[in-house]
């Protein structure tokens, strides 16, 4: 029972244009979102999060948004650089659980 | 700052043995965490703790023991090792106050043949 969907495996987009990944989630009651990326032989990193308060959280070039009524985020990387070239990975909590769910990741390859 | 540090990195086991993944954090979290990683489906919760003597199941807890003696340490240990349990096995940490993101460690590949 997969709680968090990342249906897109693999995703390729030119380097200065906009990469969009999605997830989607079917527990409602998840309150926070996040962001991992990895890269290889690394552990995850967090790279953005958002709150089930808010539908937009932008920092840089990294933007989240949540579309709570559809179960739905989606990471907007602009303008994309080779070196945004990883994993990534959705995550979400439930409030009083403290426990992480991941989605399965999406590898994002930018080219030069 | 270290912050989540895990040994080994690379470990190859025969099926049978017996080995624990060590995972210490200096950043005086209360929430640790082992998932796993297998190719194509993500990071699965083996098992978590919130705190020094609690811990609780993940999503895949069979085949694995955690214990929390100290707020520093959660290691992981295998019992009887099967090739099921081949995989990437990552610790992380979290302060668990409110709405806030976990650390990783680089993770620990394991083989077992």
């Amino acid at each position: 029972d997969q709680q968090v969907k990342q249906n897109s495996p693999s995703l390729s987009v030119q380097e200065g244009r906009i990469s969009i990944l999605n997830c989607d989630y079917t527990n409602s009651m998840f309150d926070y979102f996040l962001w991992y990326k990895k890269y290889p032989a690394e552990g995850p990193t967090f790279l953005i999060s958002i709150s089930s308060i808010k539908d937009k959280n932008e920092d840089g070039r990294f933007t989240v948004f949540l579309n709570k009524s559809a179960k739905h985020l989606s990471l907007h990387i602009v303008p994309s650089q080779p070196g945004d070239s990883a994993v990534y990975f959705c995550a979400a909590s439930e409030a009083g659980t403290y426990k992480y769910i991941f989605g399965t990741g999406t590898r994002l390859k930018v080219l030069a | 700052n270290a912050g989540v540090t895990q040994t080994p990195k690379f470990r190859i086991l025969k099926i049978g043995q017996s080995m624990t993944l060590q995972c210490t954090q200096d950043m005086n979290h209360n929430y640790m965490y082992w998932y796993r990683q297998d190719p194509g489906m993500g990071l699965k919760l083996i098992y978590y703790s919130v705190g020094a003597g609690i811990t609780d199941k993940g999503e895949v807890p069979n085949g694995y023991n955690v214990s929390r003696s100290t707020t520093e340490d959660f290691p992981l240990r295998l019992e009887l090792a099967a090739p099921s349990q081949t995989s990437v096995y990552f610790c992380a940490s979290s302060g668990g106050q409110g709405y806030t993101e976990a650390f990783f460690g680089q993770g620990t590949r394991l083989t077992v043949v």
